[in-house]
């Protein structure tokens, strides 16, 4: 069955990085885009990026422009979020969803970060 | 860049009753909305894409409307199981939004 896994959350310091991972199975990775799609505490969903199946199209969301990278390796069924200069506004937890054309349609259980001093 | 509201934020039905939650987009968006519901404590579930399409397994008393900036999402009997948050989300333009949410409790 198809499952999406979150991982590397945890608790940071403003100004440091993170980097999470998401590791698929049940499908063929490299067919799907996947998104980044965060919670903050008591909050609704902000959707935070994209990545294409080859890796050749990424989007942003404007509040992380600039500060956050999405990449894959296909070969490890695997995609991951670099995260940087993180303030206390990136606290959330972190979900990765699959997408098939327009639906993102399988979720994992997120990775919660907490940026505190 | 695409704003999406939701209302209500909150409301409160007893079971077996019919519940409607709009979503307004801040331009035309074509059909091009998706559903997710949310239970409190885990990840959203994907309900309804194209504004009115069903994804396979989801219960049919669920259903989407609606076009260009206003869309509806109807339980038409609400059940227990339904309690929690309530998204739409447009896919027309990126960055990708999701609306605010409206929350569904059982009287």
């Amino acid at each position: 069955q198809v499952q999406l896994v979150e991982s590397g959350g945890g608790s940071v310091k403003p100004g440091r990085s993170l980097r999470l991972s998401c590791t698929a199975s049940g499908f063929t990775f490299s067919d799907h885009y996947i998104s980044w799609i965060r919670q903050a505490p008591g909050k609704g969903l902000e959707w935070v990026s994209y990545l294409s199946g080859g890796s050749t199209i990424d989007y942003y969301a404007d509040s992380v422009k600039g500060r956050f990278t999405v990449s894959r390796d296909n070969a490890k069924n695997s995609v991951y979020l670099q995260m940087s200069s993180l303030t206390v506004e990136d606290t959330a937890v972190y979900y990765c969803a699959r997408g098939a054309g327009p639906r993102l349609d399988y979720w994992g259980q997120g990775t919660l970060v907490t940026v505190s001093s | 860049d695409l704003q999406m509201t939701q209302f209500p934020s909150s409301l409160c039905a007893s079971v077996g009753d019919r519940v409607t939650i709009t979503c307004q987009a801040s331009q035309d968006i074509k059909r091009y909305l998706n559903w997710y519901h949310q239970k409190p404590g885990e990840a959203p579930k994907f309900l309804i894409y194209d504004a009115s399409n069903l994804e396979i397994g989801v219960p049919s008393r669920f259903s989407g409307s609606g076009s260009g900036t206003d869309f509806t999402l109807t339980i038409s009997g609400l059940q227990p199981e339904d309690i929690g948050t309530y998204y739409c989300q447009q896919y027309d333009k990126f960055p990708l939004s999701f609306g605010g949410g409206t929350k569904v409790e059982i009287k």
